[in-house]
């Protein structure tokens, strides 16, 4: 089994552009695509970008995902921060028979 | 539009017993692999099970191996987690997940509260 790392939090300025880390500690992170998803106090998860860099149809192009061999880790890039993104973001990758969460991190726009 | 509508929860004590379940719709369930994922209060998401579109495949996390058991009904469009010998640790919120492929949860209910208690 893997393990996927976020920092715990972070914080930005309305307008400001955030970039959230997720490092795999085994395997390339290349080798599964990684998903992220947000949620939103007392909300259940919403999918913001699949498959590495995919947008599914309704969320802001503000949104982008990426993958980095050389760090083995993915990122999500929010741009053009708005209030409404205050959320906590969580990564999500796969191996074999099993499926992983990062521990999340909480983003506050401020 | 798809729905998935999450029942079954509630206060059950240590050792004890509790079945979930999920009713889909909006789509055509039986073409689906589907999941289950949890959360504990104030924690992170931790994927519970997924099960493929006709049942023969099952996974599992490691710590509910033996104890919970994911299953499906696509003539009721409806998947179920049958969970026994339930701690402590298992008190979360519980979601049943629409699943891309086979590890892509893509659309999510709104939850049931399973709180293990004596």
């Amino acid at each position: 089994n893997f393990m996927l790392t976020q920092p715990h939090s972070v914080s930005e300025s309305p307008g400001k552009t955030v970039t959230i880390s997720c490092t795999r500690s085994s395997g390339s992170i290349a080798s599964n695509y990684v998903q992220w998803y947000q949620q939103r106090p007392g909300s259940s998860p919403t999918i913001v970008i699949y498959e590495d860099n995919q947008r599914p149809s309704g969320v802001p192009d503000r949104f982008s995902g990426s993958i980095d061999s050389s760090s083995n880790s993915a990122s999500l890039t929010i741009s053009g921060l708005k209030t409404e993104d205050e959320a906590d973001y969580y990564c999500q990758s796969y191996h074999s028979s099993n499926q992983v969460f990062g521990g999340g991190t909480k983003l506050t726009v401020l | 539009e798809v729905q998935l509508v999450e029942s079954g929860g509630g206060l059950v004590q240590p050792g004890g017993s509790l079945r979930l379940s999920c009713a889909a719709s909006g789509f055509t369930f039986s073409s689906y692999w589907m999941s289950w994922v949890r959360q504990a209060p104030g924690k992170g998401l931790e994927w519970v099970a997924n099960i493929n579109q006709d049942g023969s495949e099952k996974y599992y996390v490691d710590p509910v191996k033996g104890r919970f058991t994911i299953s499906r009904d696509d003539a009721k469009n409806s998947l179920y987690l049958q969970m026994n010998s339930l701690r402590a640790e298992d008190t979360a919120v519980y979601y049943c997940a629409r699943v891309e492929g086979r590890w892509l949860p893509y659309y999510w209910g709104q939850g049931t509260l399973v709180t293990v208690s004596s």
